[in-house]
Protein backbone atom coordinates (compact mmCIF):
# COMPACT_ATOMS: atom_id res chain seq x y z
CA UNK A 1 0.00 0.00 0.00
CA UNK A 2 1.74 3.13 -1.45
CA UNK A 3 -1.27 5.91 -0.33
CA UNK A 4 -0.94 9.27 0.93
CA UNK A 5 -4.18 10.92 1.71
CA UNK A 6 -5.36 14.43 1.90
CA UNK A 7 -8.39 16.41 2.56
CA UNK A 8 -10.00 18.02 1.99
CA UNK A 9 -10.19 17.39 -1.99
CA UNK A 10 -11.16 21.19 -2.83
CA UNK A 11 -11.01 23.86 -0.27
CA UNK A 12 -12.23 27.11 -1.45
CA UNK A 13 -11.39 30.24 1.93
CA UNK A 14 -11.53 33.96 1.89
CA UNK A 15 -8.76 36.19 3.04
CA UNK A 16 -9.59 36.28 6.52
CA UNK A 17 -10.38 32.96 7.23
CA UNK A 18 -8.22 30.10 8.66
CA UNK A 19 -7.98 26.63 7.25
CA UNK A 20 -6.07 23.61 7.65
CA UNK A 21 -4.79 20.90 4.59
CA UNK A 22 -4.83 17.67 6.34
CA UNK A 23 -2.68 14.78 5.22
CA UNK A 24 -2.16 10.94 6.25
CA UNK A 25 -0.06 8.59 5.63
CA UNK A 26 0.35 4.61 7.43
CA UNK A 27 3.29 2.94 5.54
CA UNK A 28 6.04 3.74 8.36
CA UNK A 29 7.71 6.65 6.62
CA UNK A 30 9.55 8.99 8.65
CA UNK A 31 9.78 11.51 6.03
CA UNK A 32 6.33 14.28 5.21
CA UNK A 33 6.57 16.97 3.06
CA UNK A 34 4.59 19.45 1.53
CA UNK A 35 4.57 20.83 -1.93
CA UNK A 36 2.97 23.66 -3.38
CA UNK A 37 1.85 23.34 -8.04
CA UNK A 38 0.75 25.86 -9.95
CA UNK A 39 -0.82 25.22 -13.13
CA UNK A 40 1.45 24.38 -15.61
CA UNK A 41 4.39 24.19 -13.54
CA UNK A 42 6.36 21.22 -11.74
CA UNK A 43 5.88 20.87 -7.90
CA UNK A 44 8.15 23.17 -5.69
CA UNK A 45 9.12 22.25 -1.89
CA UNK A 46 7.97 23.68 1.06
CA UNK A 47 8.57 21.92 4.18
CA UNK A 48 10.03 18.91 4.92
CA UNK A 49 9.53 16.95 8.51
CA UNK A 50 12.08 14.50 9.23
CA UNK A 51 11.25 11.82 12.59
CA UNK A 52 8.35 14.62 13.32
CA UNK A 53 10.70 17.66 13.10
CA UNK A 54 10.82 20.37 10.76
CA UNK A 55 13.94 20.11 9.08
CA UNK A 56 13.21 22.03 5.57
CA UNK A 57 11.43 25.64 5.43
CA UNK A 58 11.98 26.67 1.77
CA UNK A 59 11.64 30.40 2.79
CA UNK A 60 7.91 30.02 3.09
CA UNK A 61 5.67 32.64 4.13
CA UNK A 62 4.75 32.96 7.94
CA UNK A 63 0.19 32.97 6.54
CA UNK A 64 1.73 28.87 5.98
CA UNK A 65 1.86 26.79 9.39
CA UNK A 66 2.81 23.37 8.65
CA UNK A 67 2.51 20.96 11.83
CA UNK A 68 3.47 17.36 12.54
CA UNK A 69 1.24 15.77 15.52
CA UNK A 70 2.94 12.19 14.59
CA UNK A 71 4.02 10.16 12.23
CA UNK A 72 1.61 9.55 9.96
CA UNK A 73 -0.17 13.04 9.99
CA UNK A 74 0.95 16.63 8.05
CA UNK A 75 -1.26 19.20 8.70
CA UNK A 76 -0.59 22.73 7.16
CA UNK A 77 -2.54 25.79 9.14
CA UNK A 78 -3.82 28.43 6.51
CA UNK A 79 -4.24 31.80 7.79
CA UNK A 80 -4.36 34.97 6.20
CA UNK A 81 -3.74 34.00 2.44
CA UNK A 82 -3.42 36.01 -0.68
CA UNK A 83 -5.73 34.91 -3.82
CA UNK A 84 -2.23 34.36 -5.29
CA UNK A 85 -1.56 31.22 -2.85
CA UNK A 86 -4.24 29.43 -5.06
CA UNK A 87 -2.98 26.28 -5.99
CA UNK A 88 -2.43 22.23 -5.41
CA UNK A 89 -1.22 21.66 -2.63
CA UNK A 90 0.95 18.18 -2.52
CA UNK A 91 1.61 16.16 0.49
CA UNK A 92 4.17 13.42 0.20
CA UNK A 93 6.02 11.30 2.06
CA UNK A 94 8.91 8.80 2.08
CA UNK A 95 10.95 6.37 4.18
CA UNK A 96 13.87 8.74 5.14
CA UNK A 97 14.41 12.15 4.20
CA UNK A 98 17.68 11.14 1.84
CA UNK A 99 19.98 8.51 1.31
CA UNK A 100 20.05 6.02 -2.14
CA UNK A 101 17.39 4.84 -3.56
CA UNK A 102 14.97 6.44 -1.51
CA UNK A 103 11.54 7.28 -2.88
CA UNK A 104 8.67 10.09 -2.73
CA UNK A 105 5.22 8.95 -3.02
CA UNK A 106 2.67 12.02 -3.48
CA UNK A 107 -0.89 11.96 -1.98
CA UNK A 108 -3.88 13.36 -4.87
CA UNK A 109 -3.47 17.28 -3.85
CA UNK A 110 -5.82 19.57 -2.19
CA UNK A 111 -6.79 22.02 -4.84
CA UNK A 112 -7.03 25.59 -2.60
CA UNK A 113 -8.84 28.67 -4.22
CA UNK A 114 -8.15 31.70 -2.05
CA UNK A 115 -11.03 34.29 -2.94
CA UNK B 1 21.82 24.51 -7.73
CA UNK B 2 21.11 21.10 -9.21
CA UNK B 3 18.93 21.55 -12.71
CA UNK B 4 17.31 18.83 -14.34
CA UNK B 5 16.26 19.47 -18.14
CA UNK B 6 13.52 18.05 -19.30
CA UNK B 7 12.75 17.57 -23.24
CA UNK B 8 10.47 18.29 -25.03
CA UNK B 9 8.21 20.23 -22.63
CA UNK B 10 5.24 19.45 -25.16
CA UNK B 11 4.20 16.45 -27.31
CA UNK B 12 1.23 15.68 -29.85
CA UNK B 13 1.26 12.58 -31.45
CA UNK B 14 -0.98 10.07 -33.11
CA UNK B 15 -2.22 6.64 -31.42
CA UNK B 16 0.51 4.39 -32.30
CA UNK B 17 3.76 6.40 -32.58
CA UNK B 18 6.96 5.98 -30.31
CA UNK B 19 8.21 8.15 -28.49
CA UNK B 20 11.13 9.50 -25.98
CA UNK B 21 11.55 12.08 -22.92
CA UNK B 22 14.32 12.49 -22.25
CA UNK B 23 15.58 14.27 -18.25
CA UNK B 24 19.72 15.77 -18.37
CA UNK B 25 21.83 17.33 -15.46
CA UNK B 26 25.19 17.97 -14.45
CA UNK B 27 24.87 16.72 -11.86
CA UNK B 28 24.48 13.16 -10.07
CA UNK B 29 21.28 11.83 -8.51
CA UNK B 30 21.16 9.24 -5.83
CA UNK B 31 18.07 8.06 -7.94
CA UNK B 32 15.71 9.00 -9.94
CA UNK B 33 11.69 9.17 -10.10
CA UNK B 34 9.28 9.45 -13.30
CA UNK B 35 5.86 10.03 -12.83
CA UNK B 36 2.42 10.55 -14.30
CA UNK B 37 0.21 13.45 -13.38
CA UNK B 38 -3.38 14.22 -14.56
CA UNK B 39 -4.74 17.93 -14.11
CA UNK B 40 -5.66 18.69 -10.55
CA UNK B 41 -4.30 15.39 -9.29
CA UNK B 42 -1.14 14.36 -7.81
CA UNK B 43 1.61 13.26 -9.35
CA UNK B 44 1.52 9.23 -9.42
CA UNK B 45 4.72 7.22 -9.33
CA UNK B 46 5.59 5.04 -12.19
CA UNK B 47 9.82 3.66 -11.14
CA UNK B 48 12.24 4.66 -9.46
CA UNK B 49 15.89 4.14 -10.96
CA UNK B 50 18.63 3.64 -8.64
CA UNK B 51 21.55 1.94 -10.43
CA UNK B 52 24.03 3.46 -13.23
CA UNK B 53 22.93 1.81 -16.24
CA UNK B 54 20.00 0.80 -15.36
CA UNK B 55 16.71 0.01 -17.48
CA UNK B 56 13.01 -0.92 -16.15
CA UNK B 57 10.61 -1.91 -18.11
CA UNK B 58 6.74 -1.11 -16.93
CA UNK B 59 4.65 -2.71 -19.98
CA UNK B 60 4.87 -0.48 -23.07
CA UNK B 61 6.91 1.96 -20.84
CA UNK B 62 11.23 1.63 -20.62
CA UNK B 63 12.88 3.97 -18.31
CA UNK B 64 16.38 4.08 -18.53
CA UNK B 65 19.16 5.28 -15.91
CA UNK B 66 22.29 7.05 -17.39
CA UNK B 67 25.99 4.94 -16.65
CA UNK B 68 26.71 8.13 -14.42
CA UNK B 69 23.55 8.40 -12.83
CA UNK B 70 22.95 11.77 -14.50
CA UNK B 71 20.40 11.40 -16.84
CA UNK B 72 17.52 9.37 -17.42
CA UNK B 73 14.58 8.54 -20.42
CA UNK B 74 11.56 7.84 -20.78
CA UNK B 75 10.36 5.80 -24.00
CA UNK B 76 7.09 4.45 -24.73
CA UNK B 77 6.12 2.25 -27.26
CA UNK B 78 2.88 2.51 -29.21
CA UNK B 79 1.52 5.13 -27.80
CA UNK B 80 -2.19 4.81 -26.30
CA UNK B 81 -4.81 7.65 -25.98
CA UNK B 82 -4.59 6.81 -22.23
CA UNK B 83 -1.10 7.45 -21.93
CA UNK B 84 -1.85 11.52 -22.71
CA UNK B 85 -0.88 13.55 -19.45
CA UNK B 86 1.72 15.21 -17.67
CA UNK B 87 5.42 13.25 -17.40
CA UNK B 88 7.27 14.59 -14.96
CA UNK B 89 11.16 13.69 -14.27
CA UNK B 90 12.79 14.28 -10.39
CA UNK B 91 16.02 13.24 -9.23
CA UNK B 92 16.92 12.88 -5.58
CA UNK B 93 19.87 15.32 -4.99
CA UNK B 94 23.67 13.37 -4.09
CA UNK B 95 24.02 15.55 -1.68
CA UNK B 96 22.94 15.69 2.01
CA UNK B 97 19.55 17.17 1.65
CA UNK B 98 18.00 14.50 -0.42
CA UNK B 99 15.94 17.11 -1.61
CA UNK B 100 14.03 16.16 -4.85
CA UNK B 101 14.72 18.28 -7.95
CA UNK B 102 12.08 18.30 -10.73
CA UNK B 103 12.38 18.86 -13.94
CA UNK B 104 9.88 20.74 -15.87
CA UNK B 105 7.68 18.08 -17.32
CA UNK B 106 6.63 16.80 -21.05
CA UNK B 107 2.99 17.48 -21.58
CA UNK B 108 1.96 14.41 -23.78
CA UNK B 109 -1.60 14.28 -26.34
CA UNK B 110 -1.84 11.17 -27.95
CA UNK B 111 -4.46 11.35 -30.69
CA UNK B 112 -6.67 8.74 -31.70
Amino acid sequence: DTEVTQTPKHLVMGMTNKKSLKCEQHMGHRAMYWYKQKAKKPPELMFVYSYEKLSINESVPSRFSPECPNSSLLNLHLHALQPEDSALYLCASSQVDRGYGNTIYFGEGSWLTVV
Amino acid sequence: TQLLEQSPQFLSIQEGENLTVYCNSSSVFSSLQWYRQEPGEGPVLLVTVVTGGEVKKLKRLTFQFGDARKDSSLHITAAQTGDTGLYLCAGIDGGSQGNLIFGKGTKLSVKP
